[in-house]
């Protein structure tokens, strides 16, 4: 079974301050990647990763840096959190043997304050 | 560019009677469509992804259709359960692995 874990599953932040949030993969695969989830907006992808070392931006990368320090371990990083960054977070990963099935992490819900 | 729609936000049925869930997308090209489902409180997991070959993929009761002549991939089921109460993304791969979501659509089961 694929897995994937999330650090830590919920947050509470203050305003300016910095926030990451850790994800790690035990599928080997390839592709990781960071969404957010608001209601009425479903899931937006942030930022994802094909390899280690390297990180592209997704559909809404504005106020989130990523990092991929090894296949298995991918961040996000808020690095002045703000009220609008108040979202579930997921992590997911897949890769070309999964045909594009993404195996999600269970969440992280972050409350800015 | 690449879109996908899910017109109906939310959803509520009796137990029992049949479920449809409304997806079309934009694409200038799409190899599947998948539909994903997300339980209260759980992370979202895949039900359903749409094979080329035309056949139409089953899981749980669940089946959906891809009709490409009007882009469109609605998710059915002839009798709903009150398990079946949950979040469904209609979404499609793009680009390099990956994948557009759309909005999303609650299901709530009533007994």
């Amino acid at each position: 079974e694929a897995a994937v874990t999330q650090s830590p599953r919920s947050k509470v932040a203050v305003t300016g301050g910095k926030v990451t949030l850790s994800c790690h993969q035990t599928n080997n695969h390839d592709y990781m990647y960071w969404y957010r989830q608001d209601t009425g907006h479903g899931l937006r992808l942030i930022h994802y990763s094909y390899v280690a070392d390297s990180t592209e931006k997704g559909d809404i990368p504005d106020g989130y840096k990523a990092s991929r320090p090894s296949q298995e371990n991918f961040s996000l990083i808020l690095e002045l959190a703000s009220l609008s960054q108040t979202a579930v977070y997921f992590c997911a990963s897949s890769d070309d043997r999964s045909s594009y099935e993404q195996y999600f992490g269970p969440g992280t819900r972050l409350t800015v304050l | 560019g690449d879109s996908v729609t899910q017109t109906e936000g939310l959803v509520t049925l009796t137990e029992g009677l049949p479920v449809m869930l409304n997806c079309t997308y934009q694409s200038t090209y799409s190899p599947f469509l998948f539909w994903y489902v997300q339980h209260l409180n759980e992370a979202p997991k895949l039900l359903l992804k749409s094979f080329t070959d035309n056949k139409r993929p089953e899981h749980q009761g669940f089946h959906a259709t891809l009709h490409k002549s009007s882009s469109s991939f609605h998710l059915q089921k002839s009798s709903a359960q009150l398990s079946d109460s949950a979040l469904y993304y209609c979404a499609f791969p793009y680009g390099n692995e990956k994948i557009t979501f759309g909005a999303g659509t609650k299901l709530t089961i009533k007994p």
